[in-house]
């Protein structure tokens, strides 16, 4: 069981908008500490998406936003595509003995 | 731009040791920056962090496997290593090097950019 709980699955159709949910508690997101979300497209390696909190590497389009509020973040796809298709995974710091870097146990977006 | 890449066996027979390597091109593994970093993935599930290494040999363990887990550099090679000892079928996973990147403060870091991942199966 993950520190950080989301939403096994999530879908929508292309250009559609969606959210993606990563809900922690007061030893890590609520403790403000900056969150983190990655892509995985199936057979790959994760790629950084969106990083402390809100912020987007470069070559990341701006169709990808992250937010975050008290013990919960959030990330939201606009002008969903095809290529959007891939599991997303939040991360953030946790203070307490569960393990320090954690990850959320990732959720499965479907482009229909 | 940096490129991280993972090897070692593919195979590890229970109650023995993973040992695992990975190369660090394009950049230099001294830089102070950042911090050198293992996460593993158990097929069909999600990340979990093992543990990194600074260029000057500091070490930081997950809770949950710091009993277990040894983690090395070599920054003549550009490389650093994950050693796993007494693995057990659970241990089975696709192990990812990356490299951790410091923000605004120590406990504000991410995971940029990764390797490709290398799967090891613990069976006899």
């Amino acid at each position: 069981q993950s520190v950080l709980t989301q939403p096994p699955s999530v879908s929508g159709a292309p250009g559609e908008r969606v959210t993606i949910s990563c809900t922690g508690s007061s030893s890590n997101i609520g403790a403000n500490y900056g969150v983190q979300w990655y892509q995985q497209v199936p057979g790959t390696a994760p790629k950084l998406l969106i990083y402390d909190n809100n912020n987007r590497p470069s070559g990341v389009p701006d169709r990808f936003s992250g937010s975050k509020s008290g013990t919960s973040a959030s990330l939201a796809i606009t002008g969903l595509q095809a290529e959007d298709e891939a599991d997303y995974y939040c991360q953030s710091y946790d203070n307490s003995l569960s393990g320090n870097w954690v990850f959320g146990g990732g959720t499965k977006l479907t482009v229909l | 731009q940096v490129q991280l890449q993972e090897s070692g066996p593919g195979l590890v027979k229970p109650s023995q040791t993973l040992s695992l390597t990975c190369t660090v091109s394009g950049g230099s593994i001294s830089s102070g920056d950042h911090y050198w970093s293992w996460i593993r993935q158990p097929p069909g599930k999600g990340l979990e962090w093992i543990g990194y290494i600074y260029y000057r040999g500091g070490t930081f363990y997950s809770s949950s496997l710091k009993s277990r887990v040894t983690i090395s550099v070599d920054t003549s090679k550009s490389q650093f290593s994950l050693r796993l000892t007494s693995v057990t079928a659970a241990d089975t996973a696709v192990y990812y090097c990356a490299r951790r990147v410091v923000g605004t403060t120590v406990t504000n870091s991410w995971f940029d950019p990764w390797g490709r991942g290398t799967l090891v199966t613990v069976s006899s």
